[in-house]
C-alpha cells in the first residue's frame, strides 16, 4: 500500500528565517506530486507540482520554491519567510499517467506559523 | 480565469436532516469534478469523482450531481450525522503538461448539531 509522509507536523518560525518542509511517498514509483497551501478560512491553493525528478512547475509567483531530488521526495523551501506564508501546507500525490481517473491522496499536513 | 465557487460558506443543521451544497466553476478545459471532505487539521479525502458525461454519483449518504452545460454541481447529504461536520470542497481538474491541475473551491463548512 501507499503512504505519504510530511514533516514537521507543526512549525513556528520568525519572519526572515528559512523554511524546509519535506514530503515523501512510499509504495509507488514516479508519482505526480503536489504542494498546496491553505490559509486560515481559505481554500487550497496549488503552489507547485512535479511529474518527475527535477521537474517542477510553479503555479503562483512567490518567495517559495520546490525541489524533487528523488523520485518520491518533494521539498518546499523558502530563503526568507514572510508573515503571509503562514498556513497549512499539504503535500499530495497521484499515480502518474494521462488519465484523470486517479485519485489525489493528501498527506497529514504541516501547520506553519510565521511570527 | 479558472475558478471554483461554493455556497454557502457555512451551514448548520440538526442531526438527521438533509442538506445540499453548491459548486459553480469556470474551469476550462474541464476534466473531472470531485467532492472532498476535509476534517479540521487534516488533508482532504475524496468522496466522489465525476467526468463531464456523468450526471450523478453516489457514495453512501453522499450524492453528487453535475450539469456540465451550466457548470454547476451539488453535493447532497442525506440523514446527516455528527461525523459529517467538516468542510466540503469542490475540486475541478484540468489537463496540463502531462498531468492534471486541481482547482479547489473555498469549501462549505458544515456543522451538524445533536
Amino acid at each position: 500500500s501507499q503512504t505519504i509522509h510530511q514533516w514537521p507536523a507543526t512549525l513556528v518560525q520568525p519572519v526572515g528565517s528559512p523554511l524546509s518542509l519535506e514530503c515523501t511517498v512510499e509504495g509507488t514509483s514516479n508519482p505526480n506530486l503536489y504542494w498546496y497551501r491553505q490559509a486560515a478560512g481559505r481554500g487550497l491553493q496549488l503552489l507547485f507540482y512535479s511529474v518527475g525528478i527535477g521537474q517542477i512547475s510553479s503555479e503562483v509567483p512567490q518567495n517559495l520554491s520546490a525541489s524533487r531530488p528523488q523520485d518520491r521526495q518533494f521539498i518546499l523551501s523558502s530563503k526568507k519567510l514572510l508573515l503571509s506564508d503562514s498556513g497549512f501546507y499539504l503535500c499530495a500525490w497521484r499515480w502518474e499517467g494521462r488519465t484523470d481517473s486517479y485519485e489525489q491522496y493528501f498527506g497529514p499536513g504541516t501547520r506553519l506559523t510565521v511570527t | 480565469k479558472n475558478q471554483v465557487e461554493q455556497s454557502p460558506q457555512s451551514l448548520i443543521i440538526l442531526e438527521g436532516k438533509n442538506c445540499t451544497l453548491q459548486c459553480n466553476y469556470t474551469v476550462s478545459p474541464f476534466s473531472n469534478l470531485r467532492w472532498y471532505k476535509q476534517d479540521t487539521g487534516r488533508g482532504p479525502v475524496s468522496l466522489t469523482i465525476m467526468t463531464f458525461s456523468e450526471n450523478t454519483k453516489s457514495n453512501g449518504r453522499y450524492t453528487a450531481t453535475l450539469d456540465a452545460d451550466t457548470k454547476q454541481s451539488s453535493l447532497h447529504i442525506t440523514a446527516s450525522q455528527l461525523s459529517d461536520s467538516a468542510s466540503y470542497i469542490c475540486v475541478v481538474s484540468a489537463p496540463t503538461s502531462g498531468t492534471y491541475k486541481y482547482i479547489f473551491g473555498t469549501g462549505t463548512r458544515l456543522k451538524v448539531l445533536a
